[in-house]
C-alpha cells in the first residue's frame, strides 16, 4: 500500500504570508505526528493526533502554528504570518498505534524569504 | 535539552567495517527506536526495542539497550556505501510522542 504522502514537496513563500502543508497518512493508522527539522538538526516534535482525542499541541512553537486532522485521516499544518526562522523541513508521520513504529513522509521543505 | 543524544556526531569508515553509534537518554522509556535519514528528507524506521528487551537484531543491524545506564547502541556490520546516511535514535519518554536526538552522520567510503 501507499506510504505517507506530503504536499507540496517544496514551498517558497514571502515573510508574512500564510502557508498550508498537507499530510496523507497510511490508511488505517490512528496516530499522526508533525515534526520540524531545521538544517543540521534533529527532529522537533510539533503536534500529535490520536484517533478522536484532543491533539497534543505541546510542541507547537507559537500560536502562529496550528493543525487539523479531518475525519481521522488527512492533516493540514498551517503557519500564519511566516517568519524566516520557520524555514525548515516539515515531516509528517503516522503509526498504527500510538506506541508503534512511525512511518514518515518525504517532508515539505519550506523556505521563507 | 534533547531526550536522546547520539554519539559520535559524525563517523567515517571504509566499506566492510562495522559502525557503532550510541544513544543516551534521560527519562524512563517504553521503547527506543532507531531511524535512518538520507539527504535530509524522509526518515526510515530501522528497529524498535522495548524497555524489557536487551538486544535485538535485524539483518546487519544489532541494537542493544541498557535501561540502567539509559543508553542504546546501534551496530551496523559489514557496512556498505549505501549505508551512508544520518542515524537518529528516538525515545518515547513514557509518552506516545517521540523525541529525537541530533543524529550521527555516517559516511561509508568504497
Amino acid at each position: 500500500g501507499a506510504g505517507v504522502s506530503q504536499s507540496p514537496s517544496n514551498k517558497v513563500t514571502e515573510k508574512g504570508k500564510d502557508v498550508e502543508l498537507r499530510c496523507d497518512p497510511i490508511s488505517g493508522h490512528t496516530a499522526l505526528y508533525w515534526y520540524r527539522q531545521s538544517l543540521g538538526q534533529g527532529l522537533e516534535f510539533l503536534i500529535y493526533f490520536q484517533g478522536n482525542s484532543a491533539p497534543d499541541k505541546s510542541g507547537l512553537p507559537s500560536d502562529r502554528f496550528s493543525a487539523e486532522r479531518t475525519g481521522g485521516s488527512v492533516s493540514t499544518l498551517t503557519i500564519q504570518r511566516t517568519q524566516q526562522e520557520d524555514s525548515a523541513v516539515y515531516l509528517c508521520a503516522s503509526s498504527q498505534y500510538s506506541e508503534s513504529e512511525q512511518f514518515f513522509g518525504p517532508g515539505t521543505r519550506l523556505t521563507v524569504l | 535539552s534533547q531526550q536522546g543524544e547520539e554519539d559520535p556526531q559524525a563517523l567515517s569508515i571504509q566499506e566492510g567495517e562495522n559502525a557503532t553509534m550510541n544513544c543516551s537518554y534521560k527519562t524512563s522509556i517504553n521503547n527506543l527506536q532507531w531511524y535512518r535519514q538520507n539527504s535530509g528528507r524522509g526518515l526510515v524506521h530501522l528497529i524498535l526495542i522495548r524497555s524489557n528487551e536487551r538486544e535485538k537484531h535485524s539483518g546487519r543491524l544489532r541494537v542493544t539497550l541498557d535501561t540502567s545506564k539509559k543508553s542504546s547502541s546501534l551496530l551496523i556490520t559489514a557496512s556498505r556505501a549505501a549505508d551512508t546516511a544520518s542515524y537518529f535514535c528516538a525515545t518515547d519518554g513514557g509518552y506516545s510522542t517521540l523525541t529525537f536526538g541530533k543524529g550521527t552522520m555516517l559516511l561509508v567510503s568504497p
